[in-house]
């Protein structure tokens, strides 16, 4: 099983709802990320968990809030959230964290096409 | 910061070469390619490390060189099938922690 699920593949909600959305893998992966990608941009980071503990936060704005509940699941959290928001959020995963030492080959989801009006 | 990534975009016919650079202004740790179709994730086609040799999978390889700073991937004999956005990825360091930046991708259009 070398996928990573995420749900659902399409959301759309108004700048006052609250909704999440959730990544899956079952390759025994130690290290999880969350990447927002707007319309031909590159995917930028916004959450590293290795361990399941955040080791990174890329500034993002507290609308957005990540959970791992355990070594298979992530979510993100999503609340208040403006127009410019609306986005692909990319889930991925990796073996081990990223060490600079070039073993963190990057398993993408499909995404989540997230529109806010 | 970002690489940076030429050219923008590039269009083939089937059959034909291209090549993709990427370059950083910052120490390189390793750098990685994905390939993303539209509307699909990136997929993962190869990690280069500092110091490692060139690496190939099938008609598609790539290299480091460290004293430029830079990574080229070459397309050798072009399928329909590589048509997509081509990014490259720069390992580097945040704190204790290690990210992944990409660069702002080239597009790949391979013709009949």
């Amino acid at each position: 099983d070398t996928e990573v699920t995420q749900t659902p593949k399409h959301l759309v909600m108004g700048m006052t709802n609250k909704k999440s959305l959730k990544c899956e893998q079952h390759m025994g992966h130690r290290a999880m990320y969350w990447y927002k990608q707007k319309a031909k941009k590159p995917p930028e980071l916004m959450f590293v968990y290795s361990y399941e503990k955040l080791s990174i936060n890329e500034s993002v704005p507290s609308r957005f809030s990540p959970e791992c509940p355990n070594s298979s699941l992530l979510n993100l959290h999503l609340h208040a959230l403006q127009p410019e928001d609306s986005a692909l959020y990319l889930c991925a995963s990796s073996q081990h964290p990223l060490a600079g030492v070039g073993t963190g080959e990057l398993f993408f989801g499909e995404g989540s096409r997230l529109t806010v009006l | 910061q970002q690489p940076v990534q030429s050219p923008q975009a590039v269009i083939l016919r089937e059959g034909e070469d291209a090549v993709i650079n990427c370059s950083s202004s910052k120490a390189l740790y390793s750098v990685h390619w994905y390939r993303q179709k539209h509307g699909e994730a990136p997929v993962f086609l190869m990690i280069l490390l500092k110091g490692g040799e060139q690496k190939g999978h099938e008609k598609i390889s790539a290299s480091f060189n460290e004293k430029k700073q830079q990574s080229s991937l070459y397309l050798t004999a072009s399928q329909l099938s590589y048509s997509g956005t081509y990014f490259c990825g720069t390992e580097r360091r945040g704190g204790s922690n290690y990210k992944l930046t990409f660069g702002k991708g080239t597009l790949l259009t391979v013709n009949p």
